[in-house]
């Protein structure tokens, strides 16, 4: 089972909401990823975290929050969002080099 | 320039052809190399991996890669409509997290 489930499938909020994107493999996979797309772009690097600890931040805005409450979840949590940031918003999973996708979250930002 | 290039296309191929796509990559010490299929408005979905140069068959899908050259690629043979489909290159290096993508190409299979 190589399963990646993202929730919700698709979110509409306005600039001054807070909102969260929830992530969850049951792998055992012991890093996970954010990632943004926009439309015919490639999946552009977020957040990285390994064993639970945030290794990588691609310099992105405060206005997300990643949080990995065990080895299993990954949340990204919103604030304060900006029209440009509607996109999809992809979280992966990997036990090794393979990173598996989940199915994202279509974000529009009113 | 960019660490992971491809070809933007679109390439458009008739059905039953060999798709041929190609990836450069420009760091020496890229070790795992993934090609991901992605439906518009779909997630990413693997295709192939491949860690040593050569090539790599599974079904229809063969990757090559040659490292010398930093260069690999997938070929698709006998292409089907269902193929239509952008393909993205991504490369890891060695014992990281950090994968990096191409840009995709963008693959039109015609009946």
């Amino acid at each position: 089972d190589t399963e990646v489930t993202q929730t919700p499938k698709h979110l509409v909020m306005g600039m001054t909401n807070k909102k969260s994107l929830k992530c969850e493999q049951h792998m055992g996979h012991r890093a996970m990823y954010w990632y943004k797309q926009k439309a015919k772009k490639p999946p552009e690097l977020m957040f990285v975290y390994s064993y639970e600890k945030l290794s990588i931040n691609e310099s992105v805005p405060s206005r997300f929050s990643p949080e990995c409450p065990n080895s299993s979840l990954l949340n990204l949590h919103l604030h304060a969002l900006q029209p440009e940031d509607s996109a999809l918003y992809l979280c992966a999973s990997s036990g090794s080099d393979t990173q598996y996708f989940g199915p994202g979250t279509r974000l529009t930002v009113l | 320039q960019k660490e992971v290039e491809q070809n933007s296309g679109p390439l458009s191929v008739p059905e039953g052809a060999i798709a041929s796509l190609n990836c450069t990559y420009s760091d020496r010490g890229s070790q795992s190399f993934f090609w991901y299929r992605q439906y518009s408005g779909k997630s990413p979905e693997l295709i192939m991996f491949i860690y040593s140069n050569g090539d790599k068959e599974d079904g229809r899908f063969t990757a090559q890669l040659n490292k010398a050259s930093q260069y690999v690629s997938l070929l698709i043979r006998d292409s089907q409509p269902s193929d239509s489909a952008t393909y993205l290159c991504a490369v890891k290096g060695y014992n990281n997290n950090d994968m990096r993508f191409g840009a995709g190409t963008r693959l039109t299979v015609k009946p």
